[in-house]
């Protein structure tokens, strides 16, 4: 198993421009979110999914789009970076029973962007 | 939401000695207290977890205490060593609720 895979690991945008980045889990987990890591701030929720065709938001998803069409993927997009996006993210899965998550988050490598 | 404030910041320990990094909670009814080690440069891992039916928790040289009533949670390592330098997070979860809640870390140095 390679457990969750984010790509890129690094990149560079300039103001206003577009970018997605991809996460793919091989666990058959329902969950899936991203989070994004800020210097003292810990790691904050800012979309998540319980599955194909369900998502919701987390705590920051302002400048966020995120889509899940199948068990695997979760990919998020930022429409229009800003520098205030500029932040290391990771996506994480986790198993589901009965309905509700029922611990261990399994976390990408992470993906650091710099918004310039 | 749920509010997940974590104590200290940075903490400081001599090889051999014990280091305890403290968490609150404000949701009462959150149930699932996991936490995380992130070494630099790499992805947060599972150390240790509890749930909220269960007052301590042992594995090794780390254990985590829950106090439901005070609605907090600790993380305590013993007989720490130079490996044990990493960030730790602490996080809460309502099981139904589908969003983890993080503290906002703690930078942990052991000296050798």
């Amino acid at each position: 198993n390679a457990g969750v895979t984010q790509t890129p690991k690094f990149q560079v945008l300039k103001t206003g421009q577009s970018m997605t980045l991809q996460c793919a889990q091989d666990m058959n987990h329902e969950y899936m979110s991203w989070y994004r890591q800020d210097p003292g701030m810990g790691l904050r929720l800012i979309h998540y999914s319980v599955g194909a065709g369900i998502t919701d938001q987390g705590e920051v998803p302002n400048g966020y789009n995120v889509s899940r069409s199948t068990t695997e993927d979760f990919p998020l997009r930022l429409l229009s970076a800003a520098p205030s996006q500029t932040s290391v993210y990771f996506c994480a899965s986790s198993y589901r029973s009965g309905g509700a998550n029922t611990g261990e988050l399994f976390f990408g490598e992470g993906s650091r962007l710099t918004v310039l | 939401g749920e509010n997940v404030e974590q104590h200290p910041s940075t903490l400081s320990v001599q090889e051999g000695d014990s280091a305890v990094i403290k968490c609150t909670y404000s949701d009462s009814a959150s149930n699932y207290f996991p936490w995380y080690k992130q070494e630099l440069g790499k992805r947060p891992q599972l150390i240790i977890d509890i749930r909220s039916n269960v007052g301590e928790k042992k594995d090794q040289r780390i254990a985590v205490t829950l106090n439901k009533t005070a609605k907090h949670f600790s993380l305590h390592i013993t007989e720490t060593q130079p490996e044990d330098s990493a960030v730790y997070f602490c996080a809460s979860l309502k099981y139904n609720f589908n969003k983890f809640y993080f503290g906002s870390g703690t930078k942990l140095n052991v000296k050798p």
